[in-house]
């Protein structure tokens, strides 16, 4: 069965760093989803794509985070310069467009930030 | 403000009991309303979804506009319902989802 596809699945970095988080969705998904979950918290959204393009990354912290996805498929996740209160979990999750209220999530990637 | 409440952060019960993991939830618009599920060492997964009106595993949920309510109920609760529950609210037409803070439950023998 296809899943979700996430790496690294944990990631330590010093304060101030740059750190890059990679997904890749199932097979067909068009709309891809990035949410941070904060240990006790649901998660939240940072970013959603619609193919290449960003449907909403109003929660997103522009100053610090990008994420991109050139050619519609996998997509990046980058913090520059990371800070303590990054340190959280990292989901993506993706949906096709025929079934676009159910959400597919990869298993994260837990950030630590010294 | 798009807002979602889960005011129980553990709920335990026992084993054929019955449970009932409440969700609220503050919307203007028309709101559609999900349950969301992550079994131990699992991915979190769809479970039930408002509209649809299904039972899952037992499960069932009833979106209370009055009350704005979407309260996650099992007649007689299982061991494998241990899990954490996470109650959303769509909040655009792409689907992103607000989440609640999350219901652990823990059913025991």
């Amino acid at each position: 069965e296809a899943e979700v596809a996430q790496s690294p699945r944990y990631k330590i970095t010093e304060k101030s760093q740059a750190v890059a988080f990679w997904c890749d969705p199932i097979s067909g998904h068009a709309t891809l989803y990035w949410y941070r979950q904060i240990l006790g918290q649901g998660p939240e959204l940072l970013v959603q794509f619609q193919d290449e393009s960003v449907v909403d990354d109003s929660q997103l912290p522009k100053d610090r985070f990008s994420a991109e996805r050139l050619k519609g498929v996998d997509s990046t996740l980058k913090i520059q310069p990371a800070e303590l209160g990054d340190s959280a979990m990292y989901l993506c999750a993706s949906s096709h467009s025929s079934v676009a209220y159910e959400q597919y999530f990869g298993p994260g990637t837990r950030l630590t930030v010294t | 403000a798009q807002r979602v409440t889960q005011p129980e952060k553990l709920l335990s019960v026992f084993k054929g009991a019955p449970v009932e993991l409440k969700c609220n939830y503050s919307y203007s618009g028309s709101p559609e309303l999900f349950w969301y599920v992550q079994y131990s060492r699992q991915r979190l997964q769809l479970l039930l979804r408002h509209i649809s009106r299904e039972s899952i595993k037992g499960f069932t949920a009833d979106l209370n506009k009055g009350e704005t309510s979407f309260h996650l109920k099992k007649p007689f609760a299982q061991e494998e319902d241990s899990a954490m529950y996470y109650c959303a609210l769509n909040t655009n037409s792409g689907y992103a989802l607000n989440f609640g803070k999350g219901t652990s439950l823990l059913v025991t023998p």
